[in-house]
């Protein structure tokens, strides 16, 4: 079954660590992004790769980092330097045809800073 | 600059009646758009999308309109079911490229 996997769904922090977010597609696609949520708002671009050993910073990508040393993998660091890291995570590919570009995206990554 | 616009971070509509969701966009280099649709605590999924060269796509109970005049596009949903209740999210690619570019969400209640 073909799909993109975000591990964990729920993730708790102490204040001033570290944290790494999990994603993995099994979908072949060259293109990949994280992607934040906080309640009520719509979703903003933290980092973004669109091929392997290359990335992109987002709106939002201070306090975050990032690796794309596989093309099946895009894991996100949550550095203490982020100042607000409470929020709903999202991972996503994409894959360009004929028609034009689509993303799918994980069931997301709540990450709650205790 | 936001390249990609929901001016309407929510909507309320009676269950049966339609709802139109809107979208604006500012890149005339924007050749593909799609709609996807979002439950709370989960990743969007695709629901319906259209290519420039169109000005209508249906499916179903969903139907998608493209202004390329206006730069502005719009998702119909006739009859509206409570179950419809979700975020909606706008998006836009271009023809250079594999990015989308995402609105910033319109919420839809459907009231039973």
């Amino acid at each position: 079954d073909g799909g993109i996997t975000q591990s964990p769904k729920y993730l708790f922090r102490k204040e001033g660590q570290n944290v790494t977010l999990s994603c993995e597609q099994n979908l072949n696609h060259d293109a990949m992004y994280w992607y934040r949520q906080d309640p009520g708002q719509g979703l903003r671009l933290i980092y973004y790769s669109q091929i392997v050993n290359d990335f992109q910073k987002g709106d939002i990508a201070e306090g975050y980092s990032v690796s794309r040393e596989k093309k099946e993998s895009f894991p996100l660091t949550v550095t203490s330097a982020q100042k607000n890291p409470t929020a709903f995570y999202l991972c996503a590919s994409s894959y360009r045809d004929k028609k034009g570009t689509e993303a799918f995206f994980g069931q997301g990554t709540r990450l709650t800073v205790v | 600059d936001q390249q990609v616009k929901q001016n309407s971070p929510s909507l309320s509509v009676q269950e049966g009646r339609i709802s139109i969701l809107n979208c604006d966009y500012t890149n005339s280099m924007f050749d593909y758009f799609l709609w996807y649709k979002k439950y709370p605590a989960e990743g969007p999924t695709f629901l319906i999308s259209i290519s420039s060269i169109k000005d209508k796509n249906e499916d179903g109970r969903f139907t998608v309109f493209l202004n390329k005049s206006a730069k502005h596009l719009s998702l119909h949903i006739v009859p509206s079911q409570p179950g419809d209740s979700a975020v909606y999210f706008c998006a836009a690619s271009g023809n250079a490229g594999n990015m989308l570019t995402f609105g910033g969400g319109t919420r839809l209640m459907v009231k039973p």
